[in-house]
Order: structure tokens, then sequence, then C-alpha cells
């Protein structure tokens, strides 16, 4: 059973701090995928990556950064974590063109 | 880049009824078009999928139809059930070299009424 654990379930940040979300998957997919969700805007592509220290902007990378460093582990870096990044942060893996696995999400705070 | 359309946002129809979701999709490069089913406080999961090389598949109640000349995609759901009620996500998937892409629609909130 494939899963996808991500490091916390709710976290509240103050403006300007530096944030750090941690996704871990367990079934060896070459690609991973972090998105944030917000009610009436579906799910938007932030960063994803297709194998260790590669990665490639989504259609909302402003203000993120991504790291990976090793294959299961796919880190998304807010610099200066503002109120507008209040959200539910998704990350997701899967094989080639496979089906996506969804971690059980993010919210994040910033006040 | 990609970008996926969904229509309805909100759907609301009687236990037996027929539900109908549409996606369309701006690159036709993109091959592989999966729907998400996310219910209340839990993660997206895949109820079915279709490739480009396919125009029509089903699952039992659910079925997805592909015309990839007009670059959409429909999700039918037939003989609907309150267990289906549910926030429902299409997507498109390409590869750019080495690189898999997954764009996803805004979601239709399915609310099927007893």
């Amino acid at each position: 059973d494939v899963k996808v654990t991500q490091s916390s379930r709710y976290l509240v940040k103050r403006t300007g701090e530096k944030v750090f979300l941690e996704c871990v998957q367990d079934m060896d997919h070459e690609n991973m995928f972090w998105y944030r969700q917000d009610p009436g805007l579906g799910l938007r592509l932030i960063y994803f990556s297709y194998d260790v220290k590669m990665k490639e902007k989504g259609d909302i990378p402003e203000g993120y950064s991504v790291s990976r460093e090793k294959k299961e582990r796919f880190s998304l870096i807010l610099e200066s974590a503002s109120t507008n990044q209040t959200s539910m942060y998704l990350c997701a893996s899967s094989l080639y063109i496979t089906e996506a696995f969804f971690g059980q999400g993010t919210r994040l705070t910033v006040v | 880049g990609e970008n996926v359309e969904q229509h309805p946002s909100t759907l609301s129809v009687q236990e037996g009824d027929s539900a109908v979701i549409k996606c369309t999709y701006s690159d036709s490069a993109s091959n592989y078009f999966p729907w998400y089913k996310q219910e209340l406080g839990k993660r997206p999961q895949l109820i079915i999928d279709i490739r480009s090389n396919v125009g029509e598949k089903k699952d039992q109640r659910i079925a997805v139809t592909l015309n990839k000349t007009a670059k959409h995609f429909s999700l039918h759901i037939t003989e609907t059930q309150p267990e289906d009620s549910a926030v429902y996500f299409c997507a498109a998937s390409k590869s750019s070299g080495s690189a898999r892409q997954l764009t996803f629609g805004s979601g239709t909130q399915l609310t099927v009424l007893p």
C-alpha cells in the first residue's frame, strides 16, 4: 500500500518566518508534486520534481522553493511566510504516467 | 503551461439520477486524464483514468469519455448514491522531457439528494 506522509497536519506560523513542509513517500516514485488547495480554485501546482535534485515550476511558484535531496523526500519551503499563503498544502507522488497518491495535507495558517 | 477548466462548480442530483462533469484542456500534448474524488476532510483518491489512445472507459457506475480533437473529457456517474457526494477533480498530464506535469481543474462539488 502506497504511503505518502506529510510531516504536519496543522501548522501555525508568523508572517516573515521561514516554513518547511516535508513530504515522504515509500514507493520509489520518481515524480513528486506540491499543490495548494483553496476553495473554488481546486488544486494548483506549485512545484514538481521528476528526479533527485531536479525540479520544475508549476503554475504558482512565487514565494515558494523546493528541495529534493533524496528520492523519497520532497520539501516545500516558504522563504518568508505571508498571510496569503494560508492554505491547505497537498503533496503527491506517482510513477511515470500512472496514478498520483496524495498525502493527508497540511493546513497552514500564517498570522 | 496546461490549463484545465472544469464545469459545473456545483451539481445537485436526486439519488438514482445520473451526473455529468465536463473538463477541457489546452495542451494537445496531454495524454493522461485522471479523475479524483475527495470526500470531506480526506485526501483526493483516483476513481478512474483514461489515456489519449482510448475514447471511453467504464468501471461499474462510472465512465469517462475523451474527445482529443475537441480537447475535452467528461465523467459520467450513473445511478448516483448518497456516498457519491464529494468534490470531483479532473486532471491532465503531459511529459516535458523527463518531467511529468499533472494539472487539475477547479473541482465540482457533487451533492446527491436522498
